[in-house]
């Protein structure tokens, strides 16, 4: 069965840090994988999304996420925070032919000055 | 403007009393699902239909109903509403299934008393 662990429901850092939020999952067969953000009041949107054309995949706003087989993870990163990107952030998988989308539990982004 | 719209956006009711929540988009997607966000546990997938007159069951779909009579719109029915279904409730499309990147609506806060 499909499932994803989100390591730290809360991660704070300064503005301009690195930002790395963890991402494994479990998946029987090649995965797709996708990180969504949820700004304050707000619906999900897309961040970025990996279906096995590269391992290393760039989003929207500066972040970049590296699928790695060997250890499970897709991993979120941005090298400089910035105070906009305070949300939270959920990783999500799926597979072909699996109708379903599963989402981790949330990684909640503080960025302070 | 593409989009997915949910009503009402907030709600509160009282155990028994039966209500839906619309979903509609106007992108023209096979698939919609919806969704309930509870804090630590992220977002769990309720139902989904893969087209008109084509649903399943999510992770977490007991005590709700789904139809899909209409391509653009899968209302969320719940018959009987209790305390535990007090949640934020997402409607989401995409382009065929799963795997395709989510279009959210904005959500919908329901409290049961």
């Amino acid at each position: 069965a499909q499932s994803v662990t989100q390591l730290g429901s809360h991660v704070s850092v300064s503005e301009g840090a690195l930002v790395l939020l963890r991402c494994n999952y479990s998946s029987s067969v090649p995965p797709y994988l996708f990180w969504y953000v949820q700004y304050p009041n707000q619906g999900l949107q897309l961040l970025l999304k990996y279906t096995s054309a590269a391992t290393l995949v760039k989003g929207i706003n500066g972040f970049e996420a590296e699928f790695k087989k060997s250890e499970t993870s897709f991993h979120l990163t941005k090298p400089s925070a910035h105070m906009s990107d305070a949300a939270e952030y959920f990783c999500a998988v799926s597979e072909s032919g699996y109708n379903k989308l599963i989402f981790g539990a949330g990684t909640r982004l503080a960025v302070h000055p | 403007e593409a989009q997915v719209t949910q009503n009402p956006r907030y709600l509160i009711t009282v155990t028994g009393k039966k209500l839906t929540v619309t979903c509609s988009q106007n992108m023209n997607h096979e698939y919609m699902s919806w969704y309930r966000q509870d804090p630590g546990l992220g977002l769990r997938q309720i139902y989904y239909s893969m087209n008109v007159e084509v649903t399943d069951k999510g992770d977490v779909p007991e005590g709700y109903k789904v139809s899909r009579k209409e391509k653009r719109n899968f209302p969320l029915i719940l018959e009987s509403p209790s305390p535990n279904q007090t949640s934020l409730y997402f409607c989401a499309s995409s382009f065929l299934s799963a795997t395709d990147t989510q279009y959210f609506g904005p959500g919908t806060r329901l409290t049961v008393l």
